[in-house]
């Protein structure tokens, strides 16, 4: 079935360094792809997102590049702070089967000073 | 555009006893997801309506938990009896159906004592 694995965490970077989060997801046909991001104590914010093969979502500095031929999404960012620190998700919809949409399981990254 | 309304932010009972969540979706938004989010782990859906229809509710405990969609706008998400595993933030989303689509309410903060 569709589903989506992600890099177990945390991952703990020294600030100004370079992040990567690797995502890949299973799905019979073409969903959309997501980054969310959770900060501590609150909710899950829509980071960035593709919809198809060879897109490219970015936000804040974060990118990640809609990968059909390895079946990845990973999130990249070239510079880290301290308030990057949270907890990342990346998930998938599937439009065409009822629109269903799937998290990972996350990934918490520390960033420190 | 008004979000996706969920009441109460937090709630605190005694095992045994029973609870309910409500959910308002963004006008329109034909798809209704529950998803529960245990603390460190990714949200997992608990059952998705499509107006008032159970598109999926594979992984919803049916021996404690039950959901409804009256009239294919709110829905109510209730526990009887609780669990202390049931501690957990119960998230709502809706959809109109399109990868721009997802809005995700605040969530319930549950704690079973």
């Amino acid at each position: 079935g569709d589903s989506v694995t992600q890099m177990e965490g945390p991952v703990t970077l020294s600030e100004e360094a370079f992040l990567t989060i690797n995502c890949t997801y299973t799905a019979t046909g073409y969903p959309s792809l997501f980054w969310y991001v959770q900060y501590p104590g609150e909710g899950l914010q829509l980071l960035l997102k593709a919809t198809k093969a060879d897109d490219k979502g970015s936000n804040k500095g974060f990118e990640a590049t809609y990968r059909k031929e390895t079946t990845s999404f990973h999130l990249e960012k070239g510079s880290v702070q301290v308030s990057d620190s949270a907890v990342y998700f990346c998930a998938l919809s599937v439009i065409y089967n009822f629109n269903k949409f799937y998290f990972g399981s996350g990934t918490k990254l520390n960033v420190k000073p | 555009e008004a979000g996706v309304a969920q009441s109460p932010r937090y709630k605190i009972i005694e095992k045994r006893q029973s609870v309910a969540f409500w959910c308002n979706p963004i006008s329109g938004h034909a798809t209704l997801y529950w998803y529960q989010q245990i603390l460190g782990q990714g949200p997992k859906l608990l059952i998705q309506f499509q107006n008032n229809g159970v598109v999926d509710d594979s992984q919803l405990p049916k021996d404690r938990f039950s959901a409804e969609r009256l009239k294919g706008v709110d829905s109510t998400l209730k526990i009887q009896p609780a669990k202390l595993e049931d501690s957990a933030v119960y998230l709502c989303a809706s959809s109109f159906g399109t990868p721009d689509g997802y809005t995700f309410g605040s969530g319930t903060r549950l704690t079973v004592v």
